[in-house]
C-alpha cells in the first residue's frame, strides 16, 4: 500500500520560501513508472498543477511558477521536496503531494496516489 | 494553457438517483481527460482515467464518456458515500490543469 505523507512548516512568513517534503512509504521512488509531483488548492479554488521531478531528477515545472519552484529528490531517503521562494499571501494553500504513472498510449497518465495534504499559511 | 469547465458548479440529488456531470475543454485534449471525488479536508481519489476506464476499487456505478472537448461523469444510483465535489482534470498538455469542480450535495 503505497502511502504519501507531506511534512515541513505550515506558518511562512511572506518574501520567505516555503519549503515542504514529501515521504513516500510503500513503493520506491527509484520506480520508472512514476513521476512525483506537487498540487496546492488555495482556500476556496481549484487544484493547480505545480510541477514534478522524475527520479533521476529531471523536472518539469508550471511555467505560472516556475521562477519561484524548485523540486528536489532524495532517493535515499524516498523523499521528495519543493521550494517556493518568495512566498505572497497568494501562496497561501492546502498543498499536496502526489504520484503520477508515466504516458502510456492506452491509458494516459494520471495521479494515483495523493498525501493527505498540509495547509500553508503565508502571513506575518 | 488548456482550460477545463465543468457544470453544473453544484448539483442536488437524491441516494438512487442518476446524476451527471459535464466537463469541457478549451481545445481538443483526445481522450486525456481524468475524474477525481474530493471531500471536504480530503485529498482527491482518482475514479476515471483515459476518459472511461474505471481506476481498481471504484464502484461500477461511476463511469466516464467523452473524446474531444466533452465529457461526462455519470454516477448510477447515488449512494451516501458519493456525495462530495468532482474534479475534471486534462493530461494532454503542460500544464496540467483541473475543472474548479461540481459539489454533489443532498
Amino acid at each position: 500500500q503505497v502511502h504519501l505523507q507531506e511534512s515541513g512548516p505550515r506558518l511562512v512568513k511572506p518574501s520567505q520560501t516555503l519549503s515542504l517534503t514529501c515521504t513516500v512509504s510503500g513503493d520506491s521512488i527509484r520506480s520508472d513508472n512514476y513521476y512525483w509531483n506537487w498540487m496546492r488548492q488555495a482556500p476556496g479554488k481549484g487544484l493547480e498543477w505545480i510541477g514534478y521531478i522524475f527520479h533521476t531528477g529531471n523536472t518539469y515545472y508550471n511555467p505560472s511558477l516556475k521562477s519561484r519552484v524548485t523540486l528536489s529528490v532524495d532517493t535515499s531517503k524516498n523523499q521528495f521536496s519543493l521550494h517556493l521562494s518568495s512566498v505572497t499571501a497568494a501562496d497561501t494553500a492546502v498543498y499536496y503531494c502526489a504520484r503520477k504513472t508515466v504516458y502510456d498510449i492506452l491509458t494516459g497518465d494520471y495521479f494515483d496516489q495523493w498525501g493527505q495534504g498540509s495547509l500553508v499559511t503565508v502571513s506575518s | 494553457d488548456i482550460q477545463m469547465t465543468q457544470s453544473p458548479s453544484s448539483l442536488s440529488a437524491s441516494v438512487g438517483d442518476r446524476v451527471t456531470i459535464t466537463c469541457r475543454a478549451s481545445q481538443s485534449i483526445s481522450r486525456s481527460l481524468n475524474w477525481y471525488q474530493q471531500k471536504p479536508g480530503k485529498a482527491p481519489k482518482l475514479l476515471i482515467y483515459a476518459a472511461s476506464s474505471l481506476h481498481s476499487g471504484v464502484p461500477l456505478r461511476f463511469s466516464g464518456s467523452g473524446s474531444g472537448t466533452d465529457f461526462t461523469l455519470t454516477i448510477n444510483g447515488l449512494q451516501p458515500e458519493d456525495f462530495a465535489t468532482y474534479l475534471c482534470q486534462q493530461s494532454d498538455g503542460f500544464p496540467y490543469s483541473f475543472g474548479q469542480g461540481t459539489k454533489l450535495d443532498i
